[in-house]
């Protein structure tokens, strides 16, 4: 079955980064784009990227661009992805997500979830 | 980009149907039927509930349905249960390979 295993959670200090992974399990990484998407306390959805782990292409939200970095290791099939120059607001649950996709199409909609990862920036 | 809209909350009595919400633009609603719904309860992940628009993924009850009108998109649950509350949020294509998620609905069944 699909499954999207991400690290654990992260306490930093504002200034420094994080990275975190997702391994994927259950199917063909390379066949199926990996989103992230952030939940800061009581708020809502927030898409931050995604990245093609057949080629390695990212795709970043205006927001981010600068700051974050969506990497991926095929031959472990996990995708990563790192936040720098942390500040408090950065305080969220992350989560990883998979991308539908078929015969070569992808149809923007995420079917499988990570369990999420909770970075705390705090001083 | 901006944060589709949808009603910051709706509340139903069981048995009862409720429809919530999301206003985009021209730019993504409006133009791709690329909208999703997601279901997520307190500390858990988020499930996706409708692609598309209106298509409903295996094992997600018929009683969810979802369309679309102009810029805004719109998700039904029919016969209400108390299993449905939840946050609900859209999401959509926006173009130049990005998604834009909606500020997120609170469902309260009564």
């Amino acid at each position: 079955q699909v499954q999207l295993v991400q690290s654990g959670a992260e306490v930093k200090k504002p200034g420094a980064s994080v990275k975190v992974s997702c391994k994927a399990s259950g199917y063909t990484f390379t066949d199926y784009f990996i989103h992230w998407v952030r939940q800061a306390p009581g708020q809502g959805l927030e898409w931050m990227g995604r990245i093609n782990p057949n080629n390695g292409g990212p795709n970043y939200a205006q927001k981010f661009q600068g700051r974050v970095t969506m990497t991926r290791d095929t031959s472990i099939s996990t995708a990563y992805m790192e936040l720098s120059r942390l500040r408090s607001d950065d305080t969220a649950v992350y989560y990883c997500a998979r991308e539908y996709c078929s015969r070569g199409r992808c149809y923007s909609f995420l079917d499988y979830w990570g369990q999420g990862t909770l970075v705390t920036v705090s001083s | 980009q901006s944060a589709l809209t949808q009603p910051a909350s709706v509340s139903g009595s069981p048995g009862q149907s409720i429809t919530i919400s999301c206003t985009g633009t021209s730019s993504d609603v409006g133009t791709f039927n690329l909208v999703s719904w997601y279901q997520q309860h307190p500390a858990k992940a988020p499930k996706l509930m409708i692609s598309e628009v209106s298509k409903r993924p295996s094992g997600v009850s018929d009683r969810f349905s979802g369309s679309k009108s102009g810029n805004t998109a719109s998700l039904t649950i029919s016969g209400l249960q108390a299993e449905d509350e939840a946050d609900y949020y859209c999401c959509s294509y926006a173009g130049s390979n990005t998604l834009v998620f909606g500020g997120g609905t609170k469902l309260t069944v009564l």
